[in-house]
């Protein structure tokens, strides 16, 4: 079964940087992933499409401190220079045959 | 750039019915896939259905299956959903999204829309 997992929260100060991670279930490592922003009381923003060798491929106007990468079944989101825009909720998703899943989200919080 | 505005949400009794619709524009409609997705309060995102170009490809999530219709007006760069047999855990804000396509280190046509909420209560 095709499972995106992701820790509920996360939270960095601001000028740091974070990572937050998108874990595949088993036997689908080779699987790419997209992650989106969502800002609150905002629509979700996408940022980017991650693929298991560690590319990425990113959305117009998405900032060069959002950056992707992959190990194994973990798929990467990378902020450097935190700002407090950036708090918002982390979603990650993947396609199947037929289906698409979504991770349950990583609330980030700016302190 | 990519716009896409959802309307057509609001509040509606159990067993119930709705139409949502979607208003694209900013990128070639006609070739792209479109999905709906929903965020439940308190809870994630959940995909919900895909349609893909010429009507190709249509599939839903199990949640929804038979209740839900997702169909597409490429004349008028449109996505609609109708609602069949509402229940409660059908409340959410619906948002349409296009997937787009990536290429090298940039991805086109992605983006989403701002969302409608439907409310399903007696």
């Amino acid at each position: 079964q095709l499972v995106l997992t992701q820790s509920p929260s996360a939270s960095a100060s601001v000028g740091a940087s974070v990572k937050l991670t998108c874990t595949l279930s088993s036997g689908h490592s080779s699987y790419a992933i997209a992650w989106h922003q969502q800002q609150p009381e905002k629509g979700p923003r996408y940022l980017m499409k991650v693929n298991s060798d560690g590319s990425y491929s990113k959305g117009d106007g998405i900032p060069d401190r959002f950056s992707g990468s992959s190990s194994g079944d973990e798929r990467y989101l990378t902020i450097s220079s935190l700002q407090s825009e950036d708090e918002a909720d982390y979603h990650c998703q993947t396609w199947g045959t037929g289906i698409q899943v979504f991770g349950g989200g990583t609330k980030l919080t700016v302190l | 750039d990519v716009q896409l505005v959802e309307s057509g949400g609001g509040l509606v009794k159990p067993g119930g019915s709705l139409r949502l619709s979607c208003a694209a524009s900013g990128f070639t409609f006609s070739t792209s896939y479109l999905n709906w997705v929903r965020h439940s309060p308190g809870k994630g995102l959940e995909w919900v259905s895909t349609i893909s170009p010429n009507n190709g490809y249509i599939y839903y999530a199990d949640s929804v299956k038979g209740r839900f219709t997702i169909s597409r007006d490429d004349g008028k760069n449109s996505l609609y959903l109708q609602m069949n047999s509402l229940s409660a855990e059908d409340t959410a804000v619906y948002y349409c999204a296009t997937e787009g396509y990536c290429a090298s280190t940039f991805c086109y046509n992605v983006g989403w829309g701002q969302g409608t909420l439907v409310t399903v209560s007696s």
